[in-house]
């Protein structure tokens, strides 16, 4: 079975600065990896996905995410932390089920951009 | 139109009431789903629809019934729930599903329920 974690629960980075936000996989085969934002009280919104076409995979507003197939790793990086960025952010695997998909979400990161 | 739409935005029920939450899409789907999610948790599936037939109920108890009338609605219907069935339930469409399962998903907006 495939599997995501997030390795922080929050992050907190200053107005202007990187953003950082960790995720490692677990699939037995070449995965489809997403990354996910949800701003309070509201639904999900995609930033990106990767399905191996390209390892560096560029989302909306500015985010990227990087395959690491040898660390078996999808971090998402922003270079400049804006304040509409505060949300909760969500790494996700998607495998196939019978005639559907599935996907698997990680626990979740809380970005909070101090100003 | 390129949305998952969600209505009611919020309902608030007793236990011993019968309410649906609908969802619609209009962008030829041919995936839907049913996520609940709870505070300060990552949305848990329910149930997928795919070519308007279930394909997938993740155990869910009976006081939930799925139905999916044709492919661009989807609606869920309560009944007799309890205090924890309280959540934010999520609708979403993905346009097909790939052998590889790289199908793409998009949300609705949700609708927070609260039961008393």
């Amino acid at each position: 079975a495939q599997s995501v974690t997030q390795l922080d629960s929050h992050v907190s980075v200053s107005e202007g600065t990187p953003v950082l936000l960790r995720c490692n996989y677990s699939s037995s085969y070449s995965p489809s990896l997403f990354w996910y934002v949800q701003h309070p009280n509201k639904g999900l919104q995609l930033l990106l996905k990767y399905t191996s076409a390209a390892t560096l995979v560029k989302g909306i507003n500015g985010f990227e995410a990087e395959f690491k197939k040898s660390e078996t790793s999808f971090h998402l990086t922003k270079p400049s932390a804006h304040m509409s960025d505060a949300a909760e952010y969500f790494c996700v695997v998607s495998e196939r089920i019978s005639s559907a998909s599935k996907i698997i979400f990680g626990s979740g990161t809380r970005l909070s951009i101090r100003p | 139109d390129t949305e998952v739409t969600q209505t009611p935005k919020h309902l608030v029920m007793g236990m011993t009431n019968k309410k649906s939450l609908k969802c619609e899409q209009h962008m030829g789907h041919r995936a839907m789903y049913w996520y609940k999610q709870k505070a300060k948790k990552p949305p848990e599936l329910m149930f997928v629809y795919s070519y308007e037939k279930l394909s997938i109920n993740e155990s869910v108890p009976s006081r939930f019934s799925p139905e999916c009338p044709n492919s661009s609605l989807l609606n869920l219907h309560l009944h007799a729930l309890q205090p924890e069935d309280s959540a934010l339930y999520l609708c979403a469409s993905s346009p097909y599903v790939t052998p590889d399962g790289t199908d793409t998903q998009y949300f609705g907006p949700g609708t927070r329920l609260t039961v008393l």
